[in-house]
Order: C-alpha cells, then sequence, then structure tokens
C-alpha cells in the first residue's frame, strides 16, 4: 500500500540552529503536503502545507520544500527556540479525502 | 469561523463495556469528517472518514464503528472495548470545497483497564 517514510525520528539540535525533517511518499498521484506540530497531551496543529504545484514555501522561520519527481518533501526551521520543541508529523495526500501520515519526528531545541 | 468540539475530554472504561464518542463541527456546512486514533508515542492512524450524511469509509478492520447522523456530528461507538481500543482519539474535519487542509479537534483520551 502507500506509504510515507519521515526522518529523523529523533532530533536534538542547539538553540538558534536549523532543524530538517524529511518525508518521502509513495503515490505519485499525492499533490497536498502538510506538516503539523503536536505538543505534549495536545491536539496536532497544522503548521505549513505545499501543493504540487509549489517547489518551496516560507512562513517566517519554517519553510517546506518540495521534490515531485524524487517523492520527497522537507521541513526546515530556522533560528530554533526552545518552544519549537514538540512532535512533527508530514502527511501525503492519497486519493480525494485521505492522507498518509509519517510517523513522526520529535525534535528537542536544548536552550 | 469554524471550531470542532469533542467529548468527554478524558474517558476510563473497563474492558467488554460500550463506548460512544462525539465530535460535532460548527461554522461550516457539509464537511469532510474523520476519526484518528493515536497510540502512546505513536502516530495517527485513520479510523473512519465520512464525505456526507449516513456515508461511512471504513480504513481499519475492528470491533469499532462510526455514524455520521447529522451533516456536523460524527460519533465513534464500540459495542465491547478491548485493551488495545486505549488511545487518543482525534476528530478532524476538512471543508468539503476545499479537501485538502483538515483540522482536528481537542481528542478524547480514552483508557480501556
Amino acid at each position: 500500500g502507500e506509504n510515507v517514510e519521515q526522518h529523523p525520528s529523533t532530533l536534538s539540535v542547539q538553540e538558534g540552529d536549523s532543524a530538517v525533517i524529511k518525508c518521502t511518499y509513495s503515490d505519485s498521484a499525492s499533490n497536498y503536503f502538510p506538516w503539523y506540530k503536536q505538543e505534549l497531551g495536545k491536539r496536532p496543529q497544522l503548521i505549513i502545507d505545499i501543493r504540487s504545484n509549489v517547489g518551496e514555501k516560507k512562513d517566517q522561520r519554517i519553510a517546506v520544500t518540495l521534490n515531485k519527481t524524487a517523492k520527497h518533501f522537507s521541513l526546515h526551521i530556522t533560528e530554533t527556540q526552545p518552544e519549537d520543541s514538540a512532535v512533527y508529523f508530514c502527511a501525503a495526500t492519497s486519493g480525494t479525502y485521505k492522507y498518509i501520515f509519517g510517523t513522526g519526528t520529535r525534535l528537542k531545541v536544548l536552550a | 469561523s469554524q471550531t470542532i468540539h469533542q467529548w468527554p475530554a478524558t474517558l476510563v472504561q473497563p474492558v467488554g463495556s460500550p463506548l460512544s464518542l462525539e465530535c460535532t463541527v460548527e461554522g461550516t456546512s457539509n464537511p469532510n469528517l474523520y476519526w484518528y486514533r493515536q497510540a502512546a508515542g505513536r502516530g495517527l492512524q485513520l479510523l473512519f472518514y465520512s464525505v456526507g450524511i449516513g456515508q461511512i469509509s471504513s480504513e481499519v478492520p475492528q470491533n469499532l464503528s462510526a455514524s455520521r447522523p447529522q451533516d456536523r456530528q460524527f460519533i465513534l461507538s464500540s459495542k465491547k472495548l478491548l485493551l488495545s481500543d486505549s488511545g487518543f482519539y482525534l476528530c478532524a474535519w476538512s471543508s468539503g470545497t476545499d479537501l485538502y487542509e483538515q483540522y482536528f479537534g481537542p481528542g478524547t483520551r480514552l483508557t480501556v483497564t
């Protein structure tokens, strides 16, 4: 079946450094790629997304890049802060209505 | 603006007891609705989704069921809970006009004892 692989599973960075999380998807028909941030005990929150007709999207300190040929997309967080510590999930659309989620990356920003 | 509600927030139930979790969405009509489960420290597993009243698609065969009795109401049920049903249950919605962006409710933390 279709799947989304996400790496790394855990990531520790020093405050102020950059963090990069990578995802690879298998369904060539996927055309929308969201990223969610989930703090402990809370709901996942949509933080940024990208559609298949765009190669890069930026929103302040976060950016997402998409390489449709290679079927991978990445989340970049610059100037990390302690409040960026959370679990991040990538996803890719599967069919018209569904997502397939990656397995998550636990990001820890060390002060 | 749109708001999604779930209740209860937490629930402790014995094995073999029934379950009913409710999700409602305000501020939109004809949303697509989703039930996900998240085991402790794990990812998001899609259980059911619905694109309209009475229309339910099941993703994982198990002892759970879902119903959509009204446009903005989605219910997750079980007749007999198993220990493995413990987890964080999340309802999500997406707009009928923009199929892509999904927004999650606050979740119900279920512990089966």
